[in-house]
């Protein structure tokens, strides 16, 4: 079946520092791939929606200059958090959308554990 | 603009009891539905969807859910638990217009008694 790899799994990084998260469906093409936040015990929370080679969507709340997302392929797109601070430390989920409105499907990736010191 | 609601945070059954997890949308139209299961350390995987037709939607492992339109509700069934279904149950819609977006409720963390 479909897969979404998303890398890294965990990462601990200084405050101040940027980091990338990538997320690549393997064997598919993903036109719309969606980022997510997910606090500790906690639903997911849409940060944004990327569609190849535009802008991303984000959702009101969600800074655009400090999670800014490419999606340069139909299989990868990335979030990078910019000047990261402890509080940017959360559980962040990529998805991938397969197929056309109404006979979609959503993957998703294992996420990644961001802890900013 | 979609929302969905899982009213239930916590809910606890005994291994072998029926299980009823409940999820009300807000869309201005039929939306797409989902129930998603996270365990712990786990990615999310998908149970089930309903894009149209049949109301009642067979999915993985045992579960089914009713997509009742007067209610706005799609409640996610299973009629014996086992202990291994003890996790993070997430309902979500999908919009079927417009711009792709796909809303999470806040979840339910199921605990299954032995």
């Amino acid at each position: 079946g479909a897969v979404v790899s998303q890398h890294p799994s965990r990462v601990i990084c200084k405050s101040g520092t940027s980091v990338k998260i990538e997320c690549r469906s393997l064997d598919f093409q993903a036109t719309t791939m969606f980022w997510y936040r997910q606090f500790p015990k906690q639903s997911l929370m849409l940060m944004a929606t990327s569609n190849e080679g535009s802008k991303a969507t984000y959702e009101q709340g969600v800074e655009k200059d400090k999670f800014l997302i490419n999606h340069a392929s139909l299989t990868l797109s990335t979030l990078t958090v910019t000047s990261a601070h402890p509080e940017d430390s959360s559980f962040y989920i990529c998805s991938a959308r397969e197929g056309n409105r109404g006979h979609e499907k959503l993957f998703f990736g294992s996420g990644t554990q961001l802890s900013v010191l | 603009a979609q929302s969905v609601t899982q009213p239930d945070i916590h809910i606890t059954v005994s291994e072998g009891a029926s299980l009823e997890l409940r999820c009300n949308y807000s869309y201005g139209a039929t939306p797409y539905l989902f129930w998603y299961v996270q365990s712990p350390g786990q990615g999310l995987q998908l149970l089930l969807k309903y894009f149209s037709g049949d109301t009642l939607v067979q999915g993985i492992k045992g579960f089914e859910a009713e997509f009742k339109r007067s209610q706005s509700s799609f409640n996610l069934r299973k009629p014996s638990v086992h202990w291994s279904d003890a996790a993070e149950y997430f309902c979500a819609v999908g919009a079927t217009t417009g711009t792709y977006k796909y809303i999470f409720g806040t979840g339910t963390r199921l605990k299954v008694l032995a």
